[in-house]
């Protein structure tokens, strides 16, 4: 099947810093890549998505390009804020499976 | 519209007793999936169901079995619960293959 490895995390930043957590993944065909993040106490919810190589997915200041070339699907983003505070997982497509996640804490 | 609807939300076992985790959803979709969630560990798939008739192991099958009833119902059980089934449990679906997961809210489930 499809694996995901995740950097590995705590990660913690001041607000306003910028976030980089890395993703590659191992598959067969061209699946789908996911981010989805879990805020406190609740379930997972899709963050953002790209379906094909070079797309790029975004929501809520958050970016990822799918990197065909590098197996890479990085989050990005240029400011966060207290509010992100979560923990982030990658995943890819067909059998969906998960990268391990990466806490993300936010400092006012 | 209720989505995918786990249940139940907590329940505590003792080793060797079995039970059944339910889970529903209402959107018509084809694909089903049980993961477990455990702290450093993240999602590991346990089973999923591509469609209605069909299951695959996932990447920590031991211990468990499936049913897909019908295409709204995707059932977990564990024979004999062990101790080391201690862990937040979510269901999922999607529309097929490749495409986002909509997730139930989570079933926490210690074995004693």
């Amino acid at each position: 099947g499809n694996s995901v490895t995740q950097m590995e995390g705590p990660v913690t930043l001041s607000e306003e810093a910028f976030l980089t957590i890395n993703c590659t993944y191992t598959a067969t065909g061209y699946p789908s890549l996911f981010w989805y993040v879990q805020y406190p106490g609740e379930g997972l919810q899709l963050l953002l998505k790209a379906t094909k190589a070079d797309d790029k997915g975004s929501n809520k200041g958050f970016e990822a390009t799918y990197r065909k070339e590098t197996t890479s699907f990085h989050l990005e983003k240029g400011s966060v804020q207290v509010s992100d505070s979560a923990v982030y997982f990658c995943a890819v497509g067909y059998d969906m499976r998960f990268g391990a996640g990466t806490r993300l804490t936010v400092k006012p | 519209n209720a989505g995918v609807t786990q249940t139940p939300k907590f329940q505590v076992l003792k080793t060797g007793q079995s039970m059944t985790l339910q889970c529903a959803q209402d959107m018509n979709h084809n694909s089903m999936y049980w993961y477990r969630q455990d702290p450093g560990m993240g999602l590991r798939l346990i089973y999923y169901s591509a469609s209605e008739g069909t299951t695959d192991k996932g990447e920590v099958p031991n211990g468990y079995n499936v049913s897909r009833l019908n295409k709204r119902e995707f059932s977990l059980r564990l024979e004999s619960a062990a101790p080391s089934q201690t862990s937040v449990y979510f269901c999922a679906s999607s529309g097929r293959d490749n495409e986002k997961l909509f997730f139930g809210s989570g079933t926490q489930l210690s074995v004693l």
